[in-house]
């Protein structure tokens, strides 16, 4: 079993171009996360969705957008990318919201680095 | 506003035990976890903690008091292969994840 992949491990991107960072999971969890690390801080969330259908807006979304078309990909899109989005991505997924349900699976992230 | 303090670095040595704590403030409580991240890889999922007390898996435990919005991860008999970042993170009212910013553990032979 997969798990979650993500593509691609890594990616240097000229300012101002836009990109998607791919995640599929296979476990048929119903919700999906995607966040942010940098050095220093804890893990960012910065969309998710509970359900296939359904987004919502985490702590830093600013210069983001997901879509949530079924149930195993969730593509986190950066628009126009600027240097401070410089980070390491990591998409998760859990079965559920609740309790222990939310334990969280990650993917092996992306490091993008913008120029 | 929520927030998660745990300490940016701890060292221990082979063999002993060490125990981190992590205390959080967030808008509800729905329990809390702790994750493992070696450098360079994703986290992994260690534990999770909903009521008061003590929750043992072999080398390692993890205590919750929600009266204090205090717990620990203890891990005894260390080993190298535990030199990794510990992460604390606490789910709010929403069910969300409010993490810390980990605890770096390096482990002398």
């Amino acid at each position: 079993t997969a798990g979650i992949t993500q593509a691609p491990t890594s990616q240097i991107l000229a300012a101002g171009r836009s990109m998607t960072l791919r995640c599929t999971q296979d476990m048929r969890h119903n919700a999906m996360y995607w966040y942010r690390q940098d050095l220093g801080l804890g893990l960012r969330l910065i969309h998710y969705s509970n359900t296939a259908g359904t987004t919502g807006k985490g702590e830093v979304p600013d210069g983001y957008s997901v879509s949530r078309a079924n149930t195993d990909d969730f593509p986190l899109t950066l628009a126009s990318a600027v240097p401070s989005q410089t980070s390491v991505y990591f998409c998760a997924s859990s079965a559920s919201t609740s309790g222990e349900y939310n334990e969280q699976f990650f993917g092996p992230g992306t490091r993008l680095t913008v120029l | 506003g929520q927030n998660i303090d745990q300490p940016t670095e701890m060292t221990a040595t082979e063999g002993a035990i060490v125990q981190i704590n992590c205390t959080y403030q967030t808008s509800g409580f729905n329990g809390l976890f702790w994750y493992q991240q070696h450098a360079g890889e994703a986290p992994t999922f260690l534990s999770y903690n909903v009521l008061d007390g003590l929750e043992e898996k072999g080398r390692f435990s993890s205590f919750l008091s929600r009266s204090k919005g205090y717990s620990y991860l203890l891990l005894k008999e260390l080993q190298m292969k535990d030199s990794a970042s510990y992460l604390c993170a606490a789910m709010d009212s929403n069910y969300q994840l409010i993490w810390g910013a980990g605890t770096k553990l390096i482990i002398k032979p």
